[in-house]
């Protein structure tokens, strides 16, 4: 049971690039979600999906795509990387039945 | 817009102290609220939830307690170990539990 991993733990991008992130879980939950972690403010919620087919926009959602075709993954799409988009990512799980949430190692993104 | 403040921002300590780190949200109208631990580099491990109709969740040294009506909650540790030190995360559940909305965190270092 590895709960939710995240992939890659470091990037570096140029202006303009693309790349999706990566977040699985083997938990069977139907929740999941990214969050952003920038210095001195708190995680910011950027999409989330209460099921596969099913998504929709947090408090951040500008340059970010989302997609859930399967149940164990929520790829995170940055279309072009602006330097903004610095920052670490989380992603997180829950089940539907029970609200604790579960959150991934992160992902370390620097945009140049 | 919920907003979430945690202070203080940074706590040292002495090993074997009681210690307790303050949350506070603006719209009482919560659906619960969590408080995470974070370690340096490392995602965040839920610590404990309560319903917006609980008062208190208490897990080993750590008890939590929620008042809606002035829109605070607290977290206890009792007896302080060095293995405590990390940066402690408060986070509303706005509408519904799939939105958290987070504090900006209490670093806290406890020294032998």
């Amino acid at each position: 049971n590895a709960g939710v991993t995240q992939t890659p733990k470091f990037q570096v991008l140029k202006t303009g690039q693309s790349m999706t992130l990566q977040c699985a879980q083997d938990m069977n939950h139907e929740y999941m979600s990214w969050y952003r972690q920038d210095p001195g403010m708190g995680l910011r919620l950027i999409h989330y999906s209460v099921g596969a087919g099913i998504t929709d926009q947090g408090e951040v959602p500008n340059g970010y795509n989302v997609s859930r075709s399967t149940t164990e993954d929520f790829p995170l799409r940055l279309l072009s990387a602006a330097p903004s988009q610095t920052s670490v990512y989380f992603c997180a799980s829950a089940s539907l039945e029970a609200d604790t949430q579960y959150f991934g190692p992160g992902t370390r993104l620097t945009v140049l | 817009k919920q907003e979430v403040t945690q202070i203080p921002a940074a706590l040292s300590v002495p090993e074997g102290e009681n210690l307790v780190l303050n949350c506070s949200f603006t719209d009482s109208a919560i659906y619960n609220l969590q408080w995470f631990r974070q370690d340096p580099g490392k995602g965040l491990t839920s610590l404990l939830l309560i319903q917006s109709s609980q008062r208190e969740q208490t897990s080993g040294r750590l008890n939590a307690s929620l008042d809606k009506s002035s829109g605070r909650s607290t977290l206890y540790i009792a007896a302080s170990q060095p293995g405590d030190s990390a940066t402690y995360l408060c986070a509303v559940g706005d509408t519904g539990f799939q939105k958290l909305v987070f504090g900006t965190g209490t670093r806290l270092l406890v020294s032998p």
